[in-house]
């Protein structure tokens, strides 16, 4: 089946830890997003990547950072910088960055603050 | 003001109702789309319109562009269509979202 991945379901962070969040496609889809998403808030783009080895800040990406090693992978780290980091974390992805593309998205990590 | 309103925010209604969503949005896009979130938190991409009008079994989106302006519509509503109906708009490089629009169906 073709789809997107992510986990953990549920995520616990510490003060001062990092912690990183998976993303996975099987879908051959060259671009990839993360979103955050806040009750009572429409969803935020943190990052997104049109290409491997190429990702452009969103509009929240600060305490936040990414990689894009390989095609089907598109791993979050929250790190340390960033000081509200409990919220949904939803990741996606498109066939390309064209106009008006569909994207796919995960089921989401729910990150907690210890 | 948000560039993407959605209205209502909450919305209940009884099985086999007619329900319409609402969606305004003050920029210049280059797409629509409607969102499904489940209780779970997984979205589904419903519909990606750019003009005129969309069916897909007893659901329906339109769009008028002049107006800036989309509605989703569902027919016969069953509580299997209880989520959350997010719209967003494609305005180059990314999707802006709207906040929602919570809906429950009861039997």
């Amino acid at each position: 089946d073709g789809g997107i991945t992510q986990s953990p379901k549920y995520l616990f962070r510490k003060e001062g830890q990092n912690v990183t969040l998976s993303c996975e496609q099987n879908l051959n889809h060259d671009a990839m997003y993360w979103y955050r998403q806040d009750p009572g808030q429409g969803l935020r783009l943190i990052y997104y990547s049109q290409i491997v080895n190429d990702f452009q800040k969103g509009d929240i990406a600060e305490g936040y950072s990414v990689s894009r090693e390989k095609k089907e992978s598109f791993p979050l780290t929250v790190t340390s910088a960033q000081k509200n980091p409990t919220a949904f974390y939803l990741c996606a992805s498109s066939f390309s960055r064209g106009t008006g593309e569909t994207q796919y998205f995960g089921p989401g990590t729910r990150l907690l603050v210890l | 003001k948000n560039e993407v309103e959605q209205s209502p925010q909450n919305l209940t209604a009884q099985e086999g109702e007619f329900i319409t969503i609402n969606c305004s949005y003050s920029v210049g896009i280059s797409a629509l789309h409607w969102l499904q979130q489940h209780p779970g938190g997984g979205i589904v991409s419903l519909f990606m319109l750019s003009s005129g009008k969309k069916k897909h079994g007893r659901l329906i989106a339109t769009i008028n562009i002049q107006e800036k302006h989309s509605s989703l519509h569902i027919t016969a509503s069953h509580p299997r269509d209880s989520a959350v109906y997010i719209c967003a708009v494609t305005r180059l490089p990314k999707l802006i979202f709207g906040t929602g629009t919570r809906l429950q169906v009861f039997p």
